[in-house]
């Protein structure tokens, strides 16, 4: 079975600071994806990453994917209450080439 | 474009009922999907189809029927609720662009089964 393990499953800052979350796995995928989730509401997209290595930005998010396309990481820089939500990635291949998610990252932003 | 729309949007059922969540999408989408999300797991598939009249099992299938009579609708059925059954259920509808999918999330079904 794929697992994709999210690290941390928590986090708690300051408006203002930067922060990371990763997104880990055993097995090769052939594209991953970070989606974000409000309460009470379904994932939105935010990015989809292809290549080994491949670096994406998108305003104050960075993503990167891992040159083995097993690992991928998000980056936020100057965090803003807006950014708070649930932050999830998704990992498509293997032999089921399903749609694989990790287990998730909380982040609250204080203002 | 309406979207994708899930509907109800909370139910609680007893256990050994049956009901099915209803999905609808407007984009034209070939591919659709069912997800629960669970505290800590964060979401399993369960059914997908890749189009109108063809479905398959997911992660955890177990205790849920689908079908996909029309490319716009995908209901999932709970054939016996069980409590092992509450969730937040998701549906999903996405297209293929060079097999890679974005998919649009509905705003989710929250069910309890007691």
């Amino acid at each position: 079975t794929q697992l994709l393990e999210q690290s941390p499953q928590f986090l708690s800052i300051q408006e203002g600071e930067n922060l990371t979350v990763y997104c880990n796995s055993s097995s090769v995928f052939s594209s991953l994806q970070w989606y974000r989730q409000e309460p009470g509401e379904g994932p939105v997209l935010l990015v989809t990453v292809v290549t080994g290595g491949e670096v994406k930005k998108l305003k104050r998010l960075t993503f990167q994917f891992g040159d083995a396309r097993k690992d991928s990481s998000l980056h936020i820089t100057a965090a803003q209450p807006g950014d708070t939500g649930l932050y999830l990635c998704a990992g498509k291949g293997g032999a089921t080439n399903k749609l694989i998610f990790g287990t998730g990252t909380l982040l609250a932003v204080q203002p | 474009n309406a979207g994708v729309t899930q509907t109800p949007k909370f139910q609680v059922l007893k256990t050994g009922q049956s009901m099915t969540l209803q999905c609808a999408q407007d984009m034209n989408h070939e591919y659709m999907s069912w997800y629960r999300q669970d505290p800590g797991m964060g979401l399993r598939l369960i059914h997908y189809s890749v189009g109108a009249g063809i479905t398959d099992q997911g992660e955890v299938p177990n205790g849920y029927n689908v079908s996909r009579s029309t490319t716009e609708d995908f209901p999932l059925r709970l054939l016996s609720a069980a409590p092992s059954q509450t969730s937040v259920y998701f549906c999903a509808s996405s297209y293929s662009v060079h097999q890679v999918h974005e998919q649009y999330f509905g705003p989710g079904t929250r069910l309890t089964v007691t």
